[in-house]
């Protein structure tokens, strides 16, 4: 089925591991993000992409890298984790069109806890 | 900066009753506005969006809202409410005039449907 994959769905880390949350697009969008959501704090900006090549930073960049290096793939890594990491992770992709933004497609979401 | 507030984070109707869920928003350029829903462990599912054009928009689900210029608001509603329709909502803001494609997310309404 098309649509945002995200892996792993759940991850423990120990405090300083590093690691890559997985995000693949099959629609050939050209817009990717990386929200995480907190309880209370709704959906924050992390990176961001607006084609291959071309990424930027969010809202909460500090702690995480992120690369395209194709359309489909969009890989969240974490430097050295820490707790305040702790956090579900949602990966989206959207595209324009001659009515404007569409609106982004989720991902199911990768449930991280740095312990 | 834009930003959105959502103004109840639990909100509690009995079925059938009328779903108003508010939305207020501040940009600084006409906005792209968008109304997300998600229910438990799941992404966000898009419900509707405003680009520009009328300014009623209807969605999935039955959901429509109505964006306000002077009262910079976006509410979202439903005008009777099913038990299915229990899931968190979340408001989102883009004023980014080339893609939309950062959006500024509310720190969401939890929707409960009572018997």
């Amino acid at each position: 089925n098309a649509g945002v994959t995200q892996t792993p769905k759940f991850q423990v880390l120990k405090t300083g591991q590093s690691m890559t949350l997985q995000c693949a697009q099959d629609m050939n969008h050209e817009y990717m993000s990386w929200y995480r959501q907190d309880p209370g704090m709704g959906l924050r900006l992390i990176h961001y992409s607006v084609g291959a090549g071309i990424t930027d930073q969010g809202e909460v960049p500090n702690g995480y890298n992120v690369s395209r290096s194709t359309t489909e793939d969009f890989p969240l890594r974490l430097l050295s984790a820490a707790p305040s990491q702790t956090s579900v992770y949602f990966c989206a992709s959207s595209y324009a069109a001659r009515g404007g933004f569409y609106g982004y497609t989720f991902g199911s979401g990768t449930r991280l806890t740095v312990v | 900066a834009q930003s959105v507030t959502q103004l109840g984070s639990h909100v509690s109707v009995s079925e059938g009753a009328l779903v108003l869920l508010r939305c207020n928003y501040s940009s600084s350029v006409p906005p792209y506005l968008f109304w997300y829903v998600q229910y438990p462990n799941q992404g966000l599912q898009l419900l509707l969006k405003y680009t520009t054009g009328a300014t009623l928009v209807k969605g999935i689900n039955g959901f429509e809202a109505e964006f306000k210029k002077s009262e910079t608001s976006f509410h979202l509603t439903k005008p009777s409410a099913h038990m299915s329709d229990a899931a968190e909502y979340f408001c989102a803001v883009s004023d980014d005039p080339g893609t939309a494609s950062k959006l500024t997310f509310g720190t969401g309404t939890r929707l409960q449907v009572t018997l």
